[in-house]
């Protein structure tokens, strides 16, 4: 079954802190790997969109990488900001599937002033 | 428009009455979806639309849920004879090209809650 994971579920971290959130998922064969963000009561805003063939995609203070051999990729995020409090949601398109984006849980940020 | 539109924002209906959700997508995008977020979780997918054509519905929970975007633009999901397990956000997604894999704009959803 193609399934993608999120760890942690949430995060608390004080301003200024660097971190990392992971995302694992089941089958290497993939069309691309995004990571979303999520306010309370909004929709989706993609932040990064790492293609099959890339490693990894940067803006801003965020970079996000990709290692399909190992079905994981992290979201790293520089010199945290209160502002960057939300839930990130890694999403995937496995081959085969016609643009059907699979999200793993999220992981809930709160960043503490 | 400039972004995907969803209406209501909300919903509250009674155990067992139909409802409606409305999606405008970006004009001119071919590809639309939806998903189901429960509180909590991250969204699942229902079901996809290339332009009038409905390509996948393997997300559908059950035969309650219907999906229809007649003139390949707006699209409606119905839920008929409502229950509590139905209580979730419902996102919509379009995109510009047939296989989306150059991203999506999301709307706000509706968040549906039955009583």
């Amino acid at each position: 079954k193609q399934e993608v994971t999120q760890i942690p579920a949430a995060l608390s971290v004080p301003e200024g802190e660097n971190l990392v959130l992971n995302c694992s998922f089941t089958d290497s064969a993939i069309y691309n790997l995004q990571w979303f963000r999520q306010d309370p009561g909004k929709g989706l805003t993609s932040l990064l969109l790492i293609q099959s063939s890339q490693r990894e995609q940067t803006s801003g203070r965020l970079n996000a990488s990709l290692d399909k051999s190992s079905g994981r990729s992290t979201l790293y995020i520089a010199a945290s900001q209160p502002g960057d409090s939300a839930t990130y949601l890694c999403a995937v398109i496995f081959s085969g599937n016609t643009g059907k984006l699979i999200f793993g849980q999220g992981t809930t940020l709160q960043v503490k002033p | 428009g400039a972004g995907v539109s969803q209406s209501p924002r909300y919903k509250v209906a009674k155990r067992g009455q139909d409802v409606a959700l409305r999606c405008d997508p970006i004009s001119g995008h071919v590809s639309l979806f939806w998903y189901q977020q429960a509180l909590g979780q991250g969204p699942e997918f229902l079901t996809y639309f290339q332009n009038e054509a409905q390509l996948d519905k393997s997300g559908l929970p059950s035969d309650r849920f219907f999906a229809e975007r007649p003139e390949g633009s707006v699209s409606t999901l119905k839920i008929q004879r409502t229950q509590q397990e139905d209580s979730a956000v419902y996102l919509c997604a379009s995109s510009s090209r047939v296989e989306s894999i150059y991203g999506y704009t999301f709307g706000s959803g509706t968040r549906l809650t039955v009583v």
